[in-house]
């Protein structure tokens, strides 16, 4: 079946850095999404990407949707306490799709 | 905005009894919605999509006759575990299709089955 491969899985960084993650796909996928997730709460979306090469931005954060429509990555800058949380990338094939999660970017803040 | 309600937050069951959960489409209607369920630290796993007014789309391997899914309304569906049992404590988040490629989802029900 459809995987998306996550990375890193975890991070563990200082107030104020700038922060990367990026999935990856064996399939192509139409769309890309990027969640955040706060404990115990449902995901939040962050970004939607909908074209390959697209970057867009929300705020600190920028995100990309790979020329091949097989990947796709997520920046933080300037990382802030309340960034802290689940992220999760999505694809999806078509409208009708199901959307694929990858498994989650645990971030961190150090004190 | 498109807002996703779910009901209940948490929920703590005897095994044996069943459960059902709630997901509301507050502000829009909501012909296709969406269950998932979230170990913890793991990702969403897809068990079903639920279609107003027709029978849910189970993923494989999630059992149709404990898992009953139920979307009688444009703004209600509702999941129901039958029969629970410890090994079915799970995060169960909803979700429903908000525009041509947007979701929402809720926030979520914590079912602790003892």
């Amino acid at each position: 079946g459809q995987q998306l491969n996550q990375s890193p899985q975890s991070m563990f960084i200082q107030e104020g850095e700038d922060v990367s993650m990026n999935c990856t796909s064996s399939s192509i996928f139409n769309t890309w999404l990027w969640y955040k997730q706060d404990p115990g709460e449902g995901p939040v979306l962050l970004i939607a990407l909908y074209k390959a090469g697209e970057l867009t931005s929300n705020g600190r954060l920028t995100a990309q949707f790979g020329i091949t429509r097989k990947d796709s990555f997520l920046n933080i800058s300037a990382s802030i306490p309340s960034d802290v949380g689940i992220y999760f990338c999505a694809g999806q094939r078509g409208r009708d799709d199901k959307i694929i999660f990858g498994k989650g970017t645990r971030l961190h803040i150090l004190p | 905005g498109a807002v996703v309600s779910q009901h209940p937050s948490w929920v703590i069951c005897k095994s044996g009894t069943s459960v059902k959960i709630e997901c509301r489409s507050l502000d829009f209607q909501a012909t296709t919605m969406f269950w998932y369920r979230q170990f913890p630290k793991q990702s969403l796993m897809l068990m079903a999509t639920s279609n107003e007014g027709s029978k849910a789309t189970y993923e494989q391997g999630v059992e149709k006759d404990k898992f009953l899914i139920n979307h009688a309304s444009l703004t209600l569906s509702t999941l129901t575990v039958t029969s629970a049992h410890p090994e079915d404590s799970s995060f169960y988040i909803c979700s429903a299709r908000t525009g041509l490629y947007g979701y929402t989802f809720g926030s979520g029900t914590r079912l602790t089955v003892v």
